[in-house]
């Protein structure tokens, strides 16, 4: 069964520390999509980044960086100099093809980051 | 472009009443998902449209129904109910990128502000 593992639940940093949010999936596709996405206190779900099976490359987004390793179903996300803004929820989630030509996200429990000034 | 909108924000309701949430999608997308946002979880997938055609369904009950109109635009009815059904209710839409018809599981969703419903 598909599945998103978030074990962090709350991490607390003081501005400037770097961060890394961990996210273990489970899938028996060969084809899947992993994204991050960030839920500030407004509640909307803001979209960070899509990743898909195939491509295993690092990817760099100013203070953001994402590892994606196959060998270990792992898609983790490092916020380096963290700032009071980077607060917020943070959501691992994978896409499979369902039946029908549909597809669903499955979410992971979310890791609330918290960065004190 | 505005993004995904969705109304009413908030909504309180009482065990057994019915409710209608409404969301519309980015310009030029055609796929709505909903989600269900329990506090404290990840969102839970309830149902996607495309087309006007309910492609995919979560493990959720026939309370649970939606629709999508020739607009895209969708909505969400939950009748009778329950007090677990408190919680943050989340639209996305997604764009079907190059060859093909109905959704791929490569299309991003962008997901809406929400709307808290909570029942008494």
């Amino acid at each position: 069964a598909q599945k998103v593992t978030q074990a962090q639940t709350e991490i607390s940093v003081v501005e400037k520390e770097d961060v890394t949010l961990d996210c273990v999936y489970e899938t028996r596709d060969t084809t899947y999509y992993l994204f991050w996405y960030k839920q500030p206190p407004s509640g909307e779900l803001v979209f960070l980044i899509r990743r898909n099976s195939f491509d295993e490359q690092n990817e760099i987004s100013g203070r953001y960086s994402w590892n994606f390793q196959k060998s270990t179903s792992s898609f983790n996300f490092t916020i380096t100099a963290s700032q009071v803004v980077d607060s917020a929820v943070y959501f691992c989630a994978l896409s499979e093809a369902g039946d029908s030509g549909t597809y669903k996200y499955i979410f992971g429990t979310g890791t609330r980051l918290k960065v004190l000034a | 472009d505005a993004g995904v909108t969705q109304s009413p924000t908030h909504l309180i309701k009482t065990r057994g009443q019915q409710v209608t949430l409404r969301c519309s999608p980015i310009s030029g997308h055609k796929s709505v998902s909903w989600y269900q946002q329990v506090l404290g979880q990840g969102p839970q997938f309830i149902f996607q449209y495309y087309e006007k055609e309910e492609r995919g369904r979560g493990n959720f009950p026939d309370r649970f129904s939606a629709r999508q109109f020739p607009n895209y635009s969708s909505e969400l009815n939950v009748n009778a109910l329950l007090l677990g059904d408190s919680a943050l209710y989340l639209c996305a839409s997604s764009f079907r990128k190059g060859m093909g018809t109905g959704t791929s599981a490569r299309d991003t969703q962008y997901f809406g502000p929400g709307t808290r419903l909570t029942v008494l």
